[in-house]
């Protein structure tokens, strides 16, 4: 089965520092991967997604991702942390195909801390 | 253009009710997916309706159920809540099942007693 696992429950940085958030997925095909993020209580904002094409996906706040198909992972990343940047984000993986073409599979999120 | 919009925000049902909440999706968008996100979980995938038909379910009891109506809007109905029902219920809306993406409303918090 599909599943997407994101190591980290918590991460705390500096404001100012750089961030990786770690995503792997088992997914059988080359996935459509996504990150989102969501601030208390609210919805899912898109920061980015891989269709296919350039490995390394740039996105909105300053985000970028990188797919690495031999490692199975989709890291977001950023060079350097604001305040703002403080919520919870998801990593996703879309089935492409089957039954269940459109579906999201979300992983258990990671919740980013960032002191001033 | 419009975002994804839900209604109610908050509702609170007592155990044994129904309850029905509702999704507009983004202007030119006809498919819409719902998803429960309990406290500290990532959202699973409920269901998706795409011009008006189901189109996918996830691992949910027939007690969800759900609508798609000829503009696209969308309705999630649950029937005879438990407590575990409660969490927070995601619309998402995308053109033609997905391709370039979701735009996901605020979402409907249910909360059981």
């Amino acid at each position: 089965a599909q599943s997407v696992t994101q190591p980290d429950i918590h991460i705390t940085v500096s404001e100012g520092a750089s961030l990786e958030l770690r995503c792997n997925y088992s997914y059988g095909a080359t996935p459509y991967l996504f990150w989102y993020v969501q601030s208390p209580g609210q919805g899912l904002q898109l920061l980015l997604k891989y269709f296919s094409g350039d490995t390394l996906v740039q996105g909105i706040k300053g985000f970028e991702a990188e797919f690495k198909r031999s490692q199975s992972s989709f890291n977001l990343r950023k060079p350097s942390v604001h305040w703002s940047d403080a919520a919870e984000y998801f990593c996703a993986v879309e089935h492409a195909g089957g039954t269940s073409y459109g579906k999201l599979t979300f992983g258990q999120g990671t919740i980013l801390t960032v002191h001033p | 253009e419009t975002g994804v919009t839900q209604s109610p925000t908050h509702l609170i049902k007592t155990r044994g009710q129904q309850v029905t909440l509702r999704c507009s999706s983004q202007s030119g968008h006809n498919t819409v997916s719902w998803y429960q996100q309990a406290l500290g979980q990532g959202p699973q995938f409920i269901f998706q309706y795409y011009r008006e038909e189901e189109n996918g379910r996830g691992n949910f009891p027939p007690r969800f159920s759900g609508l798609q109506f000829p503009n696209y809007s969308s309705e999630l109905n649950v029937n005879a809540l438990e407590l575990d029902d409660s969490a927070l219920y995601l619309c998402a809306s995308s053109k033609d099942r997905g391709g370039d993406g979701y735009t996901f409303g605020s979402g409907t918090r249910l909360t059981v007693v």
